[in-house]
């Protein structure tokens, strides 16, 4: 158990729909991450949230936003889903900001866009 | 850009026997190398890491050693067990003061009792 919790472990839903995903950092922890991980894509870094506040973006699309509440718990939201949006959705969090603290990982939310 | 390559994307070994991945990064900024073992449909989880002001790092079985010259660093694994079947992902970081990492496109390795 990494520590790291995210909700919900399965989702399915059709394309055009919104979805949202929650993740409860590691005690502790103040920043939150955000990864896709695809079959062809591997682990493709979303964003970053540190104490509240968005410290860096990878390739996310517009379509796709985050945030992280004053309870560190941070939300992923996804929005006029299509089908190649189907992939495991991985939070990790860390202590600080910092560029070289271990992440450790929840164990994922697998979304399946019918 | 931002790129790390990670070879072999596919690795079987019998048990006992060594086995070596390798990673190169593009970034000279960056300066922790994390790596990650992932099984099937489980969550990757840190195994071991270095940073740049050292060039190797044990832990049991497992040790990484890393080249700034060059750019490269890589996972060692001794008298592979059954149980180190899975998928290990290498990291860099980046030049920026973040958290991001690069990941590399993985390596699925089968350890043969």
């Amino acid at each position: 158990d990494s520590g790291v919790t995210q909700t919900p472990k399965h989702l399915i839903t059709a394309t055009g729909q919104r979805v949202t995903l929650r993740c409860s950092p590691r005690s502790g922890d103040l920043s939150v991450y955000w990864y896709q991980q695809s079959l062809d894509q591997g682990l493709q870094f979303l964003i970053q949230y540190y104490n509240g506040e968005e410290r860096a973006k990878g390739n996310i699309l517009e379509r796709f936003s985050a945030q992280q509440f004053p309870d560190l718990h941070s939300e992923l939201n996804l929005s006029s889903l299509e089908l190649g949006d189907s992939a495991l959705y991985f939070c990790a969090s860390s202590p600080g900001v910092g560029r070289d603290q271990p992440q450790h990982f929840g164990d994922g939310t697998r979304l399946s866009i019918l | 850009g931002e790129n790390v390559e990670q070879h072999p994307s596919t690795l079987s070994v019998q048990e006992g026997d060594s086995a070596v991945i390798k990673c190169t990064y593009s970034d000279s900024a960056s300066n922790y190398f994390p790596w990650y073992k992932q099984e099937l449909g489980k969550r990757p989880q840190l195994i071991i890491d270095i940073r740049s002001n050292v060039g190797e790092k044990k832990d049991q079985r497992i040790a990484v050693t890393l080249n700034k010259t060059a750019k490269h660093f890589s996972l060692h694994i001794t008298e592979t067990q059954p149980e180190d079947s899975a998928v290990y992902f290498c990291a860099a970081n980046t030049n920026s003061n973040t958290g991001k990492l690069i990941f590399g496109q993985g390596t699925t390795l089968q350890v043969k009792p």
